[in-house]
């Protein structure tokens, strides 16, 4: 529907591991955030790419990394997952610059046992 | 102090009532305001911008409260399929749209 996939939509870890989830952005958008949403809270803002440069950071620790690619779609990274890091991740595309419309996927489901 | 706080309700209502909600945003520099919708397990998605001067889209009114930093969203003529969580939503900075969502606010309508 809005362009913005996401991959893999469920997946269970074990707390230690390091998990990779993939975003491909809508068509044209060159700017790609990704959010964490945990159970019963709203979304909260993980970081912001923009033309493969990170443009703003929330308040999550090193371990959550990424990356932007050249067809502007994105990577976040989690290392050391610990129980906590369960959650609604979401990805979410839009044109860069301000009053654009942002497009989000249907997100990935991430378990960490 | 959260930068969004909603009621998280959850709002019973029947069919065919009005329900109205607030959420208040602490970030006095934020300039864009939304209401996102999201349903059991999905993605948020759009609902409605929220403007200065108010605005509806159909059964949805939206108003907004720079003075008092608050934002409202009333529903007329409730349907089920307006069961859902009610996600408010301001950009972060003045001048991007890094976005801060509320918790959200339940609503339910019966039969």
């Amino acid at each position: 529907e809005t362009g913005v996939t996401q991959s893999p939509t469920h997946l269970i870890k074990t707390r230690g591991q390091q998990v990779t989830l993939r975003c491909s952005s809508q068509s044209g958008h060159n700017t790609v955030s990704w959010y964490q949403q945990a159970l019963g809270q709203g979304p909260q803002f993980i970081f912001q790419y923009y033309r493969e440069e990170e443009n703003g950071r929330g308040n999550f620790p090193p371990r959550f990394s990424g990356l932007q690619f050249p067809n502007y779609s994105s990577e976040l990274n989690v290392n050391a997952l610990e129980l906590d890091d369960s959650a609604l991740y979401l990805c979410a595309s839009s044109l860069g610059g301000f009053g654009n419309t942002i497009y989000f996927g249907e997100g990935s489901w991430l378990t960490v046992v | 102090r959260k930068e969004v706080e909603q009621d998280p309700g959850p709002f019973n209502v029947p069919e065919g009532a009005t329900v109205a909600f607030n959420c208040t945003y602490s970030n006095s520099a934020s300039q864009s305001f939304f209401w996102y919708r999201q349903d059991c397990r999905k993605e948020p998605k759009l609902l409605m911008s929220v403007y200065s001067s108010g605005n509806e889209d159909g059964r949805f009114t939206a108003q907004l409260n720079r003075a008092s930093q608050y934002i409202s969203l009333l529903i007329r003529d409730s349907k089920l399929s307006d069961s859902a969580t009610y996600l408010c939503v301001v950009n972060r900075a003045s001048n991007d749209y890094k976005l801060s969502f509320g918790a959200g606010t339940t609503v339910t309508v019966r039969a």
